[in-house]
Parts: C-alpha cells; structure tokens; sequence
C-alpha cells in the first residue's frame, strides 16, 4: 500500500514569491492534515479536512495561506505572497477518520524563503 | 496555559540499555497519548498509543505508560540498539475539536 505522497521535497523560493505543496493521501483516507514544522520543533496543525470540508482551519494564516481538497482526495495548500519565516517543512498526513487516531505523514516539502 | 513538555532535547546512552524518554503535559485531559518517531528528513511514523484509562502498552521492545494523575507519559525503549536512533515525539489529544497537539521531541542517540 502506498503511504501518503507529497510533493516537491525541497523548494527554494524568494520572498514575496507564490508556493504551493501537493498532497496525496492514502487511498481511503476521509481525514487529512496539514502541519507545520520548524527546526527542533514538533508539528503544529494548520488545517483539517474531512473528505473535501476544511472542519478545522483556526491556524491557518489566512492572509496568505489557502488550501483546498478538491472531489476529497488530494489536496493543494499555498502560500502567496511568501515570507521569509514561512521558511520549515509542511507536512501533509491522513487518517481513516477524525478519531482514526493513527496519522500516517507524508515525508514533507522541505521550504526555503531567501 | 496549556503546555506539553518533554523534558530532554537530547538523550545519549549505551547500545543494551533501556532509554526512558519523558512527556509532561498541563491543563489538558487527553482521552489518548501517542508515541511517533521521526527520522531526519522524514515524516512521523506512529509506534504506540495509550489511553486514558490504560496505565501500561507494550509493542516488542517499547513500552508507554500514562499517568493522568501526575500528567505524564514515560516512553521506555529495552536493550536498546543504534538503529533506534531518532526523535521521538509526543502527541496528545487534547487541542481544540480533538486535533493532535505535538510537542518538541527529544532526540535519542544509542552509541555502540
């Protein structure tokens, strides 16, 4: 079975410049996550989706990022316009449902703000 | 505030011995706690859950225990070995809408 796929793996970009990270779930997955993680730091949760709803955005910083979950499956989130403390690896994960308990996480796209 | 801690940023022990890794945590009643180990450059991959009314679980070499009185979980790795290098974190569930709260980790290192 394959695990959960993320892409890019590393993005170097400047500031002010727009990024996006894409997400593919393990198949069957209603529930995916977006993290944060910052050097010598645990992840820190941006958004959650159940199927294609985002039941939980509070940390999403909605000035500058979005996500969507398009038909429930894979899922897009962006940064636009970026800054430099955007810099830190976004992880994506999924689990069978809200209270599945168990997250699977992707390996992360690495991001570099210069 | 609410607050999860684990204690050591950094564990160095012997290959063989038993490495006991610590998560405190305030102003939460988790229903659950969960161990993840995350290799560099790599995602968390999920070892061990506890719940609330379980005091003890163990998985081969590993064993959790959750104290709900003294808001602790110990994470215990026996005859530990090189390969089990890595950072462990904690994630209790306790966050806004049930949402998996992390905390730093601390990063094991098993000499030869």
């Amino acid at each position: 079975e394959a695990g959960v796929v993320q892409s890019p793996r590393y993005k170097i970009i400047e500031k002010k410049q727009p990024v996006a990270f894409w997400c593919n779930p393990i198949s069957g997955h209603n529930t995916l996550y977006w993290y944060r993680q910052n050097l010598g730091q645990g992840p820190e949760l941006l958004i959650r989706y159940e199927n294609e709803e985002a039941v939980d955005d509070s940390q999403l910083p909605k000035d500058r990022f979005s996500a969507e979950r398009l038909k429930g499956v894979d899922s897009t989130l962006k940064i636009q316009p970026a800054e430099l403390g955007d810099s830190a690896v976004y992880l994506c994960a999924s689990s069978f449902q809200t209270g599945g308990e168990t997250q699977y996480f992707g390996p992360g796209t690495r991001l570099l703000v210069l | 505030s609410q607050k999860i801690e684990q204690n050591s940023e950094a564990l160095n022990i012997q290959e063989g011995k038993t490495a006991t890794l610590t998560c405190n945590y305030t102003n939460y009643s988790p229903a659950y706690l969960q161990w993840y180990r995350q290799d560099p450059g790599r995602g968390p991959v999920f070892l061990l859950l506890i719940r609330e009314n379980e005091k003890e679980k163990r998985k081969e070499r590993l064993k959790v225990t959750f104290d709900t009185t003294l808001k602790q979980s110990l994470f215990h790795i026996t005859a530990s070995q090189p390969a089990d290098s890595a950072t462990y974190l904690c994630a209790l569930h306790g966050g806004s809408q049930g949402n998996l709260i992390f905390g730093k980790g601390t990063k094991l290192s098993v000499k030869p």
